[in-house]
C-alpha cells in the first residue's frame, strides 16, 4: 500500500521569497507522483507529475518540484511566491496499476505583501 | 476553464433527509470519481466510475450510492445523512483511469448536516 506525508501543515511567506513544500511517499514499487493546489472555495488544480526520467519537473505558474528516490521524496518548490500562490497544496502518489489517486493531508501557504 | 460541473454549491439538510448530487464533465473522459473533504481538508475516494461501471468502492456506509447514467455524469445520493457526513464532496473525472492520468475537479458540493 503507498502512503504520501506531508509535514508541513502550514507554512507562511512574504511575497517575493522562496518556497519548499515537503512531501514523502512510501511504497516499494513503481509509483507516480504528482502536485495539486486548492484555492480556497474551489477544487484542486493539477500543477505537475513525475514518474521517470529527469527527476525535477517543471509545472506551472514557475513551480517545479524533484524526485529523490533515495529520500522518499518529491518536494514542490517555487523561487518567488506571489499573492496568489496562497492556497492549500497537497502531494498525491498512485502506484502502476493503482486505481486511484492517495493525497497528502495538504499545506497550507498564506503569502503576505 | 471549468470541464467539470457540480451542482448545487451549497446543501444545508437536516439529519435523516436524503440528498443526491450532480456532476457532468464536458472533458470526454471515460473516468470520473467522487472525494469527499473534510473540515481538515483531508481527501478520501469515495467512488470510481469508468465508462459506467463501478471499478473501485471505497470503505464507505451504505448510505452513500453513485448513479451513472453515461460516461459524462456520476451523481451521488446520500440516503438518510447523518451528521459527519458535513463535508465538501469533489467530483473529478480522468481520461481512462489509469494510473498516472491528471485529474479534473469541479469546484465541489458542501454539504452542512443538522
Amino acid at each position: 500500500t503507498q502512503t504520501v506525508s506531508q509535514s508541513d501543515a502550514h507554512v507562511t511567506v512574504f511575497e517575493g521569497d522562496s518556497v519548499e513544500l515537503r512531501c514523502n511517499y512510501s511504497y516499494g514499487g513503481s509509483i507516480y507522483l504528482s502536485w495539486y493546489i486548492q484555492h480556497h472555495g474551489h477544487g484542486l488544480q493539477f500543477l505537475l507529475k513525475y514518474y521517470s526520467g529527469n527527476p525535477v519537473v517543471q509545472g506551472v505558474n514557475g513551480f517545479e518540484a524533484e524526485f529523490s528516490k533515495s529520500d522518499s521524496s518529491f518536494h514542490l518548490r517555487k523561487a518567488s511566491v506571489h499573492w496568489s500562490d496562497s492556497a492549500v497544496y497537497f502531494c498525491a502518489v498512485s502506484a502502476q496499476g493503482g486505481r486511484a489517486l492517495i493525497f497528502g493531508t495538504g499545506t497550507t501557504v498564506s503569502v503576505s505583501p | 476553464e471549468t470541464a467539470v460541473f457540480q451542482t448545487p454549491n451549497y446543501h444545508v439538510t437536516q439529519v435523516g433527509n436524503e440528498v443526491s448530487f450532480n456532476c457532468k464533465q464536458t472533458l470526454g473522459h471515460d473516468t470520473m470519481y467522487w472525494y469527499k473533504q473534510d473540515s481538515k481538508k483531508l481527501l478520501k475516494i469515495m467512488f470510481s466510475y469508468n465508462n459506467k461501471q463501478l471499478i473501485v468502492n471505497e470503505t464507505v456506509p451504505r448510505r452513500f450510492s453513485p448513479q451513472s447514467s453515461d460516461k459524462a455524469h456520476l451523481n451521488l445520493r446520500i440516503k438518510s445523512v447523518e451528521p459527519e457526513d458535513s463535508a465538501v464532496y469533489l467530483c473529478a473525472s480522468s481520461i481512462t483511469g489509469a494510473s498516472a492520468e491528471t485529474l479534473y475537479f469541479g469546484s465541489g458540493t458542501r454539504l452542512t448536516v443538522l
